[in-house]
């Protein structure tokens, strides 16, 4: 079974919106990482939170973390139509192999 | 972060045929992977490429059907082998790790590799 499940699996808001996508995992983590990608093309970083951390925030992005539901969320601000494009957790096991399991991914598409 | 490189970018192959993907980092990094993404899905690994040694794959992946290699921290081959129309997908290299005496923590992609088997 997936590690990491998110929901919803699409999402369609106006610009200036806000925006907020869940990640639920199911073992022990290291880290945890959000990604963007657009329309089939490389994977962007997005952030990086550590298990011993709850919240990061980075321009119009805030993650969450909370280990003891094993879930975190991605919200995106004032949404803008360049924000379209599919997000994916990744959570990095606590054996720090290095390897990521991917959720199967958000796709949010922001409307003018 | 380390700047990745991939060629080809994209590639047209037929049945029966093989596509050698190469990945090229901009510095020495310890750790190199390789996924797979199959058109509307998320990004599964196939796995891990060790310098001087056999890949580690994941399972349901195997060295005959994907030989990797990597003959050094900067450089890494994925073949994808006698191919099938459900070989048709984007393959992307990430790394991570120490790039020289910093470590890196946060896993970069490549651009990716879309194939598409005909």
């Amino acid at each position: 079974s997936q590690q990491g499940e998110e929901d919803p699996q699409a999402l369609s808001i106006q610009e200036g919106e806000n925006a907020t996508m869940n990640c639920s995992y199911k073992t022990s983590i290291n880290n945890l990482q959000w990604y963007r990608q657009n329309s089939g093309r490389g994977l962007v970083h997005l952030i990086l939170i550590r298990s011993n951390e709850r919240e990061k925030h980075s321009g119009r992005l805030r993650v969450t973390l909370d280990t003891s539901k094993k879930s975190s969320s991605l919200l995106i601000t004032a949404s803008r139509a360049a924000d379209t494009a599919s997000y994916f957790c990744a959570t990095a096991l606590s054996s720090n192999t290095g390897k990521l399991i991917f959720g199967q991914g958000t796709t949010l598409q922001v409307k003018p | 972060s380390a700047v990745i490189s991939q060629k080809p970018s994209r590639d047209i192959c037929q049945r029966g045929t093989s596509l050698t993907i190469q990945c090229q980092v901009d510095s020495q990094v310890t750790m190199m992977f390789w996924y797979r993404q199959q058109p509307g899905q998320s990004l599964t690994l196939i796995a891990t490429a060790n310098q001087g040694s056999e890949a580690t794959y994941e399972s349901g992946f195997v060295i005959d059907k994907f030989p990797i290699s990597r003959p050094n921290l900067t450089f890494s081959t994925l073949t994808v082998s006698n191919l099938s129309p459900e070989d048709s997908s984007i393959y992307l290299c990430s790394v991570e790790g120490w790039t020289g005496d910093r470590f890196q923590e946060t896993q970069y992609f490549g651009p990716g590799t879309r194939l598409l088997v005909l």
